[in-house]
């Protein structure tokens, strides 16, 4: 079965500071990773997503992830964070397709400090 | 587009009450999925659905939950009877499914409906 693990309940990075969440997953075909985004009382907002090809990819608002098969990682970044990337960031992974459903990791919050 | 709307968006019961939750995907998607997030458990899939039909219920936690999607605009989530530790906050979100490869098929997530079962 597949799993995705987010090893960091909480981060604390100052504004203006690069930022990386960490996942990893286990899976035992090629997985199709996907990084959302809750703000509070919201729904959750793709961020970016990897299926196959360049292993780093660019998504919205800045980020950018790095997917490390050897790892079993995709791992997310940002050079500079923002007031505003305060939020849960989950990691998921899918089966393919497109008509599966996820498996998510537990979240990450992210507090930013002025 | 509206994007996926979930109804209502908050609800509050008391134990032993028949919850009704309700979802329209976004018009031209074919795949629709009801999870439930907790602080204990975080996001679970609870059931997801292709062409209306459903694929995989196994995240279903008990009989008393059914999930039914009688056309490609609307589909329900029911809990009967209700108990406290159903509490939570459930999402939908729907999806445009390929044939056997990812096309763009992100999965759009309504706002969630956020259950409290006193």
């Amino acid at each position: 079965a597949q799993s995705v693990t987010q090893p960091d309940i909480h981060i604390t990075v100052s504004e203006g500071a690069s930022l990386e969440l960490r996942c990893n997953y286990s899976y035992g075909a090629t997985p199709y990773l996907f990084w959302y985004v809750q703000s509070p009382g919201q729904g959750l907002q793709l961020l970016l997503k990897y299926f196959s090809g360049d292993t780093l990819v660019q998504g919205i608002k800045g980020f950018e992830a790095e997917f490390k098969r050897s790892q079993s990682s995709f791992n997310l970044r940002k050079p500079s964070v923002h007031w505003s990337d305060a939020a849960e960031y989950f990691c998921a992974v899918g089966d393919g397709g497109g008509a599966d459903g996820l498996t998510f990791g537990k979240g990450t919050h992210l507090i930013i400090q002025p | 587009d509206a994007g996926v709307i979930q109804s209502p968006r908050h609800e509050v019961t008391e134990m032993g009450q028949e919850v009704t939750l309700r979802c329209k995907p976004i018009s031209g998607h074919n795949s629709l999925f009801w999870y439930r997030q907790t602080m204990m458990r975080g996001l679970e899939l609870l059931i997801y659905f292709n062409n209306n039909v459903p694929i995989d219920d196994s995240g279903m936690p008990e009989d008393r939950f059914s999930a039914k999607m009688p056309n490609a605009s609307f589909s329900t989530l029911k809990i009967q009877p209700s108990e406290p530790r159903d509490s939570a906050v459930y999402f939908c979100a729907s999806s445009l499914a390929g044939q056997g490869f990812w096309i763009d098929n992100e999965q759009f997530f309504g706002p969630g409906t956020r259950l409290t079962v006193l």
